[in-house]
């Protein structure tokens, strides 16, 4: 399994747009960029997924280079309640359940100040 | 759409007691995943189920802890004896064996053993 690396914790002000950048030097062809978030007294909730690129969803964007060494979660105009850790994960998520592994690292703190 | 139900929400025995947890996954899917969260650290996983068959219990520790997932649906989480490093939360959550899909998890039992 592809280790992460994330900073431990980030600090951000409200309306500002914050990235959260994860290395993954070891990661495999056919493993794909997973981040979930997780607030306080609650399970982890996924936020994206991407292979390479970028994506974006309504909450958030994924951006891949092309070497896929690392990705960077963006989060536009963040408010009070994305304070939370966020997770990023890296596995084969084209196989089938039975193959595929949810490996959780540290994560990143993010507080965001109003 | 109901979400992964888990019971009870807090636990506190003490050691050397037995405890259960119980987890009924989204209806439908076949994946389920037991973990282990201590305060300030990332998910671990303990065991992986897909249908009623273990996946991965390698990170299980097995002298006190088991887990059984019942027809693949329902699944229990046990330990006997409790130790008092055994305090966390346990975080059930379960997702469809289609590539790319998200886990969901639940709230999760707080554990603590005193």
């Amino acid at each position: 399994l592809a280790k992460t690396t994330q900073p431990i914790s980030m600090d951000s002000y409200e309306g500002q747009e914050v990235n959260i950048t994860c290395s993954h030097n070891n990661i495999a062809t056919n493993d794909y960029i997973t981040w979930y978030q997780q607030f306080p007294s609650q399970g982890p909730r996924f936020i994206i997924q991407g292979y390479k690129t970028k994506v974006t969803n309504e909450v958030a964007s994924l951006f891949i280079p092309a070497d896929r060494k690392s990705s960077t979660l963006s989060l536009p105009r963040v408010s009070l309640s994305d304070t939370a850790v966020y997770y990023c994960l890296v596995g084969d998520m084209r196989s089938s359940g039975s193959a595929r592994q949810l490996t959780f690292g540290s994560g990143t703190q993010l507080t965001v100040l109003p | 759409e109901a979400g992964v139900a888990q019971s009870p929400r807090y636990k506190i025995i003490e050691k050397r007691q037995s405890v259960a947890f119980w987890c009924n996954p989204i209806s439908g899917h076949a994946t389920l995943y037991w973990y282990q969260q201590i305060l300030g650290q990332g998910p671990k996983l303990l065991i992986q189920f897909q249908n009623n068959g273990v996946v991965d219990d390698s990170q299980l520790p097995k002298d006190r802890f088991s887990a059984e997932r019942l027809k693949g649906v329902d699944s229990t989480l046990k330990i006997q004896p409790a130790k008092l490093e055994d305090s966390a939360v346990y975080l059930c959550a379960s997702s469809l064996t289609a590539p790319n899909t998200e886990a969901f998890f639940g709230q999760g039992t707080r554990l603590t053993v005193v």
